[in-house]
């Protein structure tokens, strides 16, 4: 079982919409959680942290669940801009600082 | 906000040859570099974690004589694809993490080297 698990879609969705992704991560020993924005060929960019009482901003919402071990992402009204692959990341507590990335979803926004 | 540069953004070299590819923190200091391989359609993969003036951690599978790290001073580290095969055709990026920012949440990640070896 991988230790971070997304489903990797593509989620073609039109502009205007909302939609949502889910992460699940095995490892209990997890601290940190975050959504991070990859567009093709491109590093990989904070999108945001994500924190236990659920966080926002601006058209994005982040939750965590960690009795479930999931995080889910919430975008409201889609932008073409918004097309990208969206990666769950997943900080260790382990004595380091050991980052587990998820595979990604990938996401286009239609015209 | 923290910057790392990534040299060279994109190669392409024969089978057999190696590829030095440099990572470096351009305004802060960076005691622990990370680097990591992306293949087409798949997640960063953690390849080793990189502290100035010792060794490198390799991860399960990576062989680290094939895969030469140095991070000689706190703003760069180096990885050296010794004897390239077609199968290391990916995409490698670095990132860094600051000093002096124990618990910092953020990595700071380079723009990546897109590794073609023919």
């Amino acid at each position: 079982r991988k230790e971070v698990e997304q489903d990797p879609g593509p989620f073609n969705v039109p502009e205007g919409a909302t939609v949502a992704f889910n992460c699940t991560y095995s490892n209990s020993a997890s601290q940190s959680f975050f959504w991070y924005r990859q567009d093709c060929r491109k590093e990989p960019k904070l999108l945001m942290s994500v924190y236990s009482s659920g966080n926002e901003d601006g058209r994005f919402t982040a939750q965590l669940n960690r009795a479930s071990q999931y995080i889910s992402l919430l975008i409201r009204d889609s932008k073409l801009s918004d097309s990208a692959t969206y990666l769950c990341v997943v900080r260790l507590n382990t004595g380091g600082f050991k980052t587990i990335f998820g595979a990604g979803t990938r996401l286009f926004v239609k015209a | 906000g923290a910057v790392v540069s990534q040299h060279p953004s994109w190669v392409i070299c024969k089978s057999g040859t190696s590829v030095k590819i440099e990572c470096r923190s351009l305004d802060f200091q960076a005691t622990t570099m990370f680097w990591y391989r992306q293949f087409p359609k798949q997640s960063l993969m953690l390849m080793a974690t990189s502290n100035e003036g010792s060794k490198a951690t390799y991860e399960q599978g990576v062989e680290k004589d094939k895969f030469l790290i140095n991070h000689a001073s706190l703003t760069l580290s180096t990885l050296t694809v010794t004897s390239a095969h077609p199968e290391d055709s990916s995409f490698y990026i670095c990132s860094a993490r600051e000093v002096g920012r124990l618990y910092t949440d953020t990595q700071y990640f380079g723009p990546g080297t897109r590794l073609t070896v023919l």
